[in-house]
């Protein structure tokens, strides 16, 4: 266990449908980010917040928007996806204390299929 | 951040020692090395970074030339559990979070 979890794990959603996944540090670290990995893909980082404030997005379509209320939670709402977006979403954080090289802790991922 | 260059894959005998390589002759002198493993349909996990002394942990050890244009993982004892993708990654220390950019890595076939 890293100590970051994501909810659900695994997700079918048609193209119509409003979802979110959710994840929860519990490590006490101040940056979360969404990453999105497509099937034979390399890791693509989507959001990073720091301290509650996006500084990152990653050309991101809208219909992917994030959400942080607090430093432990990330989530990221999803609506009107098309197939392509199938992928296994990561999130991960790290301490976002201006901490040269620190590391990021990933959770398990959500496994998302949009139909 | 640099560009690293890895094999696509490797295989290794259970019990053996697994060593993987990594290029990065581009590395400037504020980037660290940093090696993730994924595990099919799991996260990335970390498993050991270094700047430029050579790195152990209870996981790896992680052997940075001096010129720290190349590096080396070594799993000392391969487990059927190592096999995994794995990451090498070059990463500048800037004040703040900066994200990983992950290539394509090598996957590691550790055979029974």
């Amino acid at each position: 266990e890293t100590g970051v979890t994501q909810t659900p794990r695994h997700l079918v959603m048609g193209m119509t449908n409003k979802k979110s996944l959710k994840c929860e540090q519990h490590l006490g670290h101040n940056a979360m980010y969404w990453y999105k990995q497509s099937a034979k893909k390399p890791l693509e980082l989507m959001f990073v917040y720091n301290f509650k404030e996006q500084t990152e997005n990653n050309s991101v379509p809208s219909r992917f928007s994030p959400e942080c209320p607090n430093s432990s939670h990330l989530f990221l709402h999803l609506h009107t996806l098309q197939p392509e977006d199938s992928a296994l979403y990561l999130c991960a954080s790290s301490l976002g204390q201006g901490a040269s090289g620190e590391t990021q802790y990933f959770g398990p991922g959500t496994r998302l299929l949009v139909l | 951040d640099a560009k690293t260059t890895q094999p696509p894959s490797m295989d290794c005998a259970e019990g053996r020692a697994a060593n993987l390589p990594c290029n990065h002759s581009t590395i400037s002198g504020n980037e660290y090395v940093y090696w993730y493993r994924q595990i099919h349909s799991q996260g990335p996990q970390y498993i050991i970074h270094g700047l430029k002394n050579n790195e152990t942990n209870e996981m790896a050890s992680l052997i940075i030339t001096e010129d720290r244009k190349s590096s080396t993982l070594i799993l000392p004892h391969a487990t059927l559990r190592d096999t995994a993708v794995y990451y090498c990654i070059v990463r500048v220390a800037l004040s703040g979070n900066t994200p990983l950019v992950f290539g394509k890595g090598t996957r590691l076939s550790v055979i029974a």
